[in-house]
């Protein structure tokens, strides 16, 4: 079985600040790992994806994250956060065989305050 | 290039009532999954449809049905609504595989409220 936990459901950042948002993952097997952003009242968009290549992964509007199997982890960052960054994030893991099922944290509210 | 289509996106219905949702594909993409999202939760997975059929079900009660048409549209369908039905669902399309670089697209979503 797969799991993701996120720690903080809110994290409160001023524009220009560091962003880090941890997530950490259970899984029995090799995983694929997930960010999605969620704005207010839109769907889920993809900002990157961990698939077994390069354990750091860039992906759009500035945000990596690094995948730590020694930790279980792969926590997003970004270098300087911007107002626009304020939505919901959540981390989910799925196998890398079998059915496209995903697993999602319970999210992590990013709040930038100016 | 068209993503991911839901309708209607937002709906109240009554207690013991039926609803049908319905999912368009991103465009090429031959898999189609439900999710659930609660108010302050992630998404819960509902079960996925390739080839017209379901091949995997998450933890929910067979009120919960769909089905997958030949171009590859999806409708979810719940009957005997309950309050606890109130929720986010969201349509997922994928290209069936786990190929690296295979992205499961989200829609906007169908928000219902069971009053």
């Amino acid at each position: 079985a797969q799991s993701v936990t996120q720690l903080g459901s809110h994290v409160s950042v001023s524009e220009g600040a560091l962003v880090l948002l941890r997530c950490n993952y259970s899984s029995s097997v090799p995983p694929y790992l997930f960010w999605y952003v969620q704005y207010p009242n839109q769907g889920l968009q993809l900002l990157l994806k961990y698939t077994s290549a390069a354990t750091l992964v860039k992906g759009i509007n500035g945000f990596e994250a690094e995948f730590k199997k020694s930790e279980t982890s792969f926590h997003l960052t970004k270098p300087s956060a911007h107002m626009s960054d304020a939505a919901e994030y959540f981390c989910a893991v799925r196998k890398n065989t079998g059915f496209q099922k995903l697993v999602f944290g319970t999210g992590t509210r990013l709040l930038v305050s100016p | 290039d068209a993503g991911v289509t839901q309708s209607p996106t937002h709906l109240i219905k009554t207690r013991g009532q039926q609803v049908t949702l319905r999912c368009s594909p991103k465009s090429g993409h031959d898999t189609v999954s439900w999710y659930q999202q609660a108010l302050g939760q992630g998404p819960q997975f509902i079960f996925q449809y390739y080839e017209e059929e379901e091949r995997q079900r998450g933890n929910f009660p067979d009120r919960f049905s769909g089905h997958q048409f030949p171009n590859y549209s999806s409708e979810l369908n719940v009957n005997a609504l309950l309050l606890g039905d109130s929720a986010l669902y969201l349509c997922a399309s994928s290209l069936d595989g786990v190929v690296a670089g295979n992205t499961i697209y989200f829609g906007e979503g169908s928000w219902l409220t069971v009053v």
